[in-house]
């Protein structure tokens, strides 16, 4: 298994959806992130788990809802979407203040 | 609000040549920086990390930091086709999920 997987890698929905994105690390790191990618935008720091208690909520719309089981599993949750909301969402890990390792990414398309 | 500030490119350089890429930031407490590599259509993946003042070499690459001038650069020696993508530059200030990301410099080398 590579470092950082996630799952699906492209996902439509319409705004009344209700889905989910999953994430998991290979690296025995101990923080996860969700990073939102816009084109041309700067990486948007969403949500971060520290030994999976979330430390940071960077005043992300309650329509995204993270979940974090255990130190290895990250999961976003998506209800009632925007079209707006469309965009690269990356999931990434770090040991400590280290750098982070990312995943490749769900592309999400809202309708 | 904490920056990141890089030219968007894109920087077009001749194969063989040295691309330069700057990136400044605005918060003096930032302790630690990192440059990203960014294909089109994947995900970003370090290329060089410094936290010291001064140059750090690795292979082809140099990054080079300056606190006082709040000032990081790469510098990418030898330019390859392979070496056309969009760099990040990130910076942490040693908290937990602070990574702070530039809109990245897209660059493109020409044979």
């Amino acid at each position: 298994e590579t470092g950082v997987t996630q799952t699906p890698r492209h996902l439509v929905m319409g705004m009344t959806n209700k889905k989910s994105l999953k994430c998991e690390q290979h690296l025995g790191h101990n923080a996860m992130y969700w990073y939102k990618q816009s084109a041309k935008k700067p990486l948007e720091l969403m949500f971060v788990y520290n030994f999976k208690e979330q430390t940071e909520n960077n005043s992300v719309p309650s329509r995204f809802s993270p979940e974090c089981p255990n130190s290895s599993h990250l999961f976003l949750h998506l209800h009632t979407l925007q079209p707006e909301d469309s965009a690269l969402y990356l999931c990434a890990s770090s040991q400590n203040t280290g750098e982070l390792f990312f995943g490749e990414g769900s592309r999400l398309t809202v309708l | 609000q904490k920056e990141v500030e890089q030219n968007s490119g894109p920087l077009s350089v001749p194969e063989g040549a040295i691309a330069s890429l700057n990136c400044t930031y605005s918060d003096r407490g930032s302790q630690s920086f990192f440059w990203y590599r960014q294909y089109s259509g994947k995900s970003p993946e370090l290329i060089m990390f410094i936290y010291s003042n001064g140059d750090k070499e690795d292979g082809r690459f140099t990054a080079q930091l300056n606190k006082a001038s709040q000032y990081v650069s790469l510098l990418i020696r030898d330019s390859q086709p392979s070496d056309s993508a969009t760099y990040l530059c990130a910076v942490n200030e040693d908290s937990w999920g602070k990574f702070q990301f530039g809109a990245g410099t897209q660059v493109v080398v020409t044979p």
